[in-house]
């Protein structure tokens, strides 16, 4: 079985400032990670994936993340906040390509002018 | 716009009746995903199904079923409704074709049980 733990279900950040969301998983086997953002009202988009190869990847919107075996975390990092940013944000893990994707609880960013 | 639609975009109903949702992949996609979103659970798997027949099972409840027809759309039947069952229900496809597939979601029905 898998599972995902986000940890603080809410982030306030100034804007400006770095947004760091965590997230571990537990998997039997080498997981797929994934970082979903959902804005009000919408559904979820993608922001970036980790399937094979470079531990840090890159997504849109100047989000990136780094996987980390041997911690098993995948935090989400942005240098800079933008209010744009304001948004639930979910981390996933999945068990091979085209499989179920198995969320965390989510973390609500809030970003203060 | 992930090109996943899915409708009614809301429902409103009574406890005990009987609902359902409809799902149309992107074009192309053979794997549909059927997602529930709520307070109590979070976001959660349902069910799957690839190119017609049922793939994956979640946390999907007895009352609950789904199908994909033959020109790939899905639907989601959700029968003796109860309170607990207001949430948002999100389809997913993918194209599922060896390698990584990319889910891409629907924007959601939200269901409320009255």
């Amino acid at each position: 079985a898998q599972s995902v733990t986000q940890l603080g279900s809410h982030v306030s950040v100034s804007e400006g400032a770095l947004v760091l969301l965590r997230c571990n998983y537990s998997s039997s086997v080498p997981p797929y990670l994934f970082w979903y953002v959902q804005y009000p009202n919408q559904g979820l988009q993608l922001l970036l994936k980790y399937t094979t190869g470079a531990t840090l990847v890159k997504g849109i919107n100047g989000f990136e993340a780094e996987f980390k075996k041997s911690e098993t975390s995948f935090h989400l990092t942005k240098p800079s906040a933008h209010m744009s940013d304001a948004a639930e944000y979910f981390c996933a893990v999945s068990s091979a390509a085209g499989n179920k994707l198995t969320f965390g609880g989510g973390t609500r960013v809030l970003v203060k002018p | 716009d992930s090109g996943v639609t899915q409708t009614p975009k809301h429902l409103i109903t009574a406890t005990g009746q009987r609902v359902t949702l409809r799902c149309s992949p992107r074009s192309g996609d053979l794997s549909v995903y059927w997602y529930q979103q709520s307070l109590d659970q979070g976001l959660q798997f349902l069910i799957q199904y690839y190119n017609g027949e049922e793939r994956a099972k979640g946390n999907i409840l007895e009352r609950f079923s789904a199908q994909q027809f033959p020109d790939l759309h899905s639907e989601l039947n959700l029968s003796s409704l109860e309170l607990g069952d207001s949430a948002l229900y999100f389809c997913a496809s993918s194209a599922h074709r060896g390698g990584y597939n990319e889910q891409f979601f629907g924007p959601g029905t939200r269901l409320t049980v009255l």
